[in-house]
């Protein structure tokens, strides 16, 4: 069936540095790709997504990059901040139902001062 | 406009007790969703609906049952609750054309 393995399930960087959490995908025909940011108790916002006609996106500290060929994708967040610190969860659109999203195992994201 | 709105946040049930979580959405979305989401395991789709009158089954059906009420309001009926259903359970929705779902607050739901 289909999957999305998300890795690593826990990552901790100083403040400044660059994060970055990779998804592997298994349907080939998913064509749009979601990453999500859930703070404690609250639940996830959409912060950025890409669409397989696009390689790369970026908004301000954000990026995702897209490999449909290998069938992965990364978020990356370049200059982290305290604020940053949350669960992340990636998704690929299920192609073989109505607009049904697949999500990783989500990626803890400790930020250090 | 309030987004997805989700009731009650907080519940606690014995086994073999039955429950309704309640979803209402007023941004006026064809699609609806329920989730549930458990440690290390992300989001998983339980049910679903693509407009009003039509329901489908997710990942995770078995134990539960929908309703969608009318556009608004997508309903999840436990109708036997069991300690495996203790969980986080989010209800979402999306506007036809879009492919962003919106998610309510959540519902903590324990079973003992």
């Amino acid at each position: 069936g289909e999957n999305v393995e998300q890795h690593p399930s826990t990552l901790s960087v100083q403040e400044g540095d660059s994060a970055v959490i990779k998804c592997t995908y298994s349907d080939s025909a998913s064509n749009y790709f979601p990453w999500y940011k859930q703070e404690l108790g609250k639940r996830p916002q959409l912060i950025i997504d890409i669409r397989s006609n696009v390689g790369e996106k970026k908004d301000q500290r954000i990026a995702v990059t897209l490999n449909k060929t290998a069938k992965h994708f990364s978020l990356h967040i370049t200059e982290t901040q305290p604020e940053d610190s949350a669960v992340y969860f990636c998704a690929a659109h299920y192609s073989g139902g109505y607009n049904k999203l697949i999500f990783g195992a989500g990626t803890r994201l400790a930020v250090h001062p | 406009n309030a987004g997805v709105t989700q009731t009650p946040k907080f519940q606690v049930l014995k086994t073999g007790q039955s429950m309704t979580l309640q979803c209402a959405q007023d941004m006026n979305h064809n699609s609806m969703y329920w989730y549930r989401q458990d440690p290390g395991m992300g989001l998983r789709l339980i049910y679903y609906s693509a407009s009003e009158g039509t329901t489908d089954k997710g990942e995770v059906p078995n134990g539960y049952n929908v309703s969608r009420l009318n556009k608004r309001e997508f309903s999840l009926r436990l109708e036997s609750a069991a300690p495996s259903q203790t969980s986080v359970y989010f209800c979402a929705s999306r506007s036809q054309g879009a492919n962003e779902q919106y998610f309510g607050p959540g519902t903590r739901l324990t079973v003992t």
